[in-house]
C-alpha cells in the first residue's frame, strides 16, 4: 500500500492562507469519511489538528480547517504564523490489507 | 491525564533482540487499540500494526508482519513492540498511539484516527 500523495513542501507569509493536499484512492480517502491530519515540529511527537475530514479536537485553533473531495482531502491554515511551521501528515483508513495510511508529509515554511 | 509513556532510547547491535514498551494511563488505554508508528531518520511517518489490550488482538500492516511482533500486557496498562534480530535498518523513532475506531455494518473493525501520541523511543542498530 503506497503512502497517500502530498506535496512535498507549501510555503506562505504571515496571515496567509495556505492549503496541502492529500491524495488517495478510492479505497481510502475517497471511500471514507476518515480522513485526518497531524502537525509533527522537528523532534515532537506528532499532533492530531484534524479527524474524519473536518472535526477540529479541543484545544486545536479554528485557523486549521479540513475538507474533501473525491479522492483528494485538503487541510487548510488560515492566518499563517510562526508557530505553524512544520511537517504536517494526513492519514486514512484503508480497506486494503494496511488498515491505515499515511501521506508522505509536507513541509510548511513560514516565510 | 490522558497519556502514553514509553521507554527510554535504545541502542543495540544488529542481530541483538529488543522489546520497547508504552504505558498508558487507566482511562487512555481500557476500551481502545493501541498503534506503532515508525519513524526513519528524515523520513515520514508509517503505521506499523495496532493492538487491543483488553484481548490482545493484533492486526499488521503487511510491510512489518513479521518483522516485529506486538504484545501487550493489560494488567499493568503496557503495549510492546519487540524484534528477535535487529537490523541496522530497523534504525527509527518508534511511536505508540491510541487509535480510535468503530465497527462497519459487516463487523470489521475501522481505525479511524490517533489522538494521544507517545514521546516516541529512538532505537539506534549499529556494529
Amino acid at each position: 500500500q503506497s503512502a497517500l500523495t502530498q506535496p512535498a513542501s507549501v510555503s506562505g507569509s504571515p496571515g496567509q492562507s495556505i492549503t496541502i493536499s492529500c491524495t488517495g484512492t478510492s479505497s481510502d480517502v475517497g471511500g471514507y469519511n476518515y480522513v485526518s491530519w497531524y502537525q509533527q515540529h522537528p523532534g515532537k511527537a506528532p499532533r492530531l489538528m484534524i479527524y474524519d475530514v473536518s472535526n477540529r479536537p479541543s484545544g486545536v485553533s479554528n485557523r486549521f480547517s479540513g475538507s474533501k473531495s473525491g479522492n483528494t482531502a485538503s487541510l487548510t491554515i488560515s492566518g499563517l504564523q510562526a508557530e505553524d511551521e512544520a511537517d504536517y501528515y494526513c492519514g486514512s483508513y484503508t480497506s486494503s490489507s494496511t488498515l491505515y495510511v499515511f501521506g508522505s508529509g509536507t513541509k510548511v515554511t513560514v516565510l | 491525564e490522558v497519556q502514553l509513556v514509553q521507554s527510554g532510547a535504545e541502542v543495540k547491535k544488529p542481530g541483538e533482540s529488543l522489546k520497547i514498551s508504552c504505558k498508558g494511563s487507566e482511562n487512555s488505554f481500557t476500551g481502545y487499540w493501541i498503534a506503532w508508528v515508525r519513524q526513519m531518520p528524515g523520513k515520514g511517518l508509517e503505521w506499523m500494526g495496532i493492538i487491543y489490550p483488553g484481548d490482545s488482538d493484533t492486526r499488521y500492516s503487511p510491510s512489518f508482519r513479521g518483522q516485529v511482533t506486538i504484545s501487550a500486557d493489560m494488567s499493568i496498562t503496557t503495549t510492546y513492540l519487540q524484534w528477535s534480530s535487529l537490523k541496522a535498518s530497523d534504525t527509527a523513532i518508534y511511536y505508540c498511539a491510541r487509535h480510535r475506531s468503530g465497527r462497519s455494518t459487516n463487523h470489521q473493525y475501522l481505525f479511524y484516527y490517533m489522538d494521544v501520541w507517545g514521546k516516541g523511543t529512538t532505537v539506534t542498530v549499529s556494529s
